[in-house]
């Protein structure tokens, strides 16, 4: 069973489109994340969720937006997609929050706006 | 800017050879540092940690050298094996490290580990 499951695994859209991505994490874990990889490869949190209160919030347009049905559930919705939203999006999630926490990360969603 | 910085963007190595993977960092509140692993098409996996409080955290083949001073850490891998072919990402963390002490990575380094 895979412990982060993100989905879709790719995803191809014009500009001006809303989408979502989904992720799920059967680890029993209390905080879970949103990160993103651009072209520069750089690895940048954009949220954090904690038991389902938001507890990160880089500074990230107000299109992109997190929701938390449940501590296992972390999905992003993202509206009006420009291409410079083009990157990979990986979720996370661990145990607990604080800097020494070891994050578990989904396999990425590689999302193309033409 | 880059807090944490990974210079060598590949390193090519002889299987059974020692890798060293280098990482700087700019911020001395960091006192947290991680290696994570990643092949293509699936997400990062930890792979080893270090505190602030220690110089050295050794795991199998894998040492994790910390340099507080220089600001610098490293990874060895040794023996090194074609499986450790992957990018490796050097991360930070600690009351310098964004907001409510989140990781901060590097850019990561390819490691190819030939035959």
């Amino acid at each position: 069973d895979t412990a982060v499951s993100q989905t879709p695994k790719y995803l191809v859209t014009q500009m001006g489109n809303d989408k979502s991505i989904k992720c799920e994490q059967n680890l029993g874990h209390d905080t879970m994340y949103w990160y993103k990889q651009d072209s520069k490869k750089f690895l940048k949190i954009m949220f954090s969720y904690n038991n389902k209160e938001l507890i990160i919030n880089e500074t990230v347009p107000n299109r992109f937006s997190p929701k938390s049905p449940d501590k296992a559930h972390l999905n992003l919705h993202i509206n009006s997609l420009e291409l410079g939203d083009s990157a990979v999006y990986f979720c996370a999630s661990s145990q607990n929050r604080g800097p020494n926490e070891k994050l578990f990360f989904g396999s990425g969603t590689q999302l193309s706006v033409l | 800017d880059q807090q944490v910085k990974q210079n060598s963007p590949s390193l090519s190595v002889q299987e059974g050879r020692i890798s060293i993977l280098n990482c700087d960092y700019t911020n001395s509140m960091f006192d947290y540092f991680l290696w994570y692993k990643k092949y293509p098409a699936e997400g990062p996996t930890f792979l080893i940690s270090i505190s602030s409080i220690k110089d050295k955290n050794e795991d199998g083949r894998f040492t994790v050298f910390l340099n507080k001073s220089a600001k610098h850490l490293s990874l060895h891998i040794v023996p090194s094996q074609p499986g450790d072919s992957a990018v490796y990402f050097c991360a930070a963390s600690g009351e310098g490290g964004g907001s409510q002490g989140n990781l901060i990575f590097g850019k990561g380094t390819k490691l190819s580990v030939k035959p």
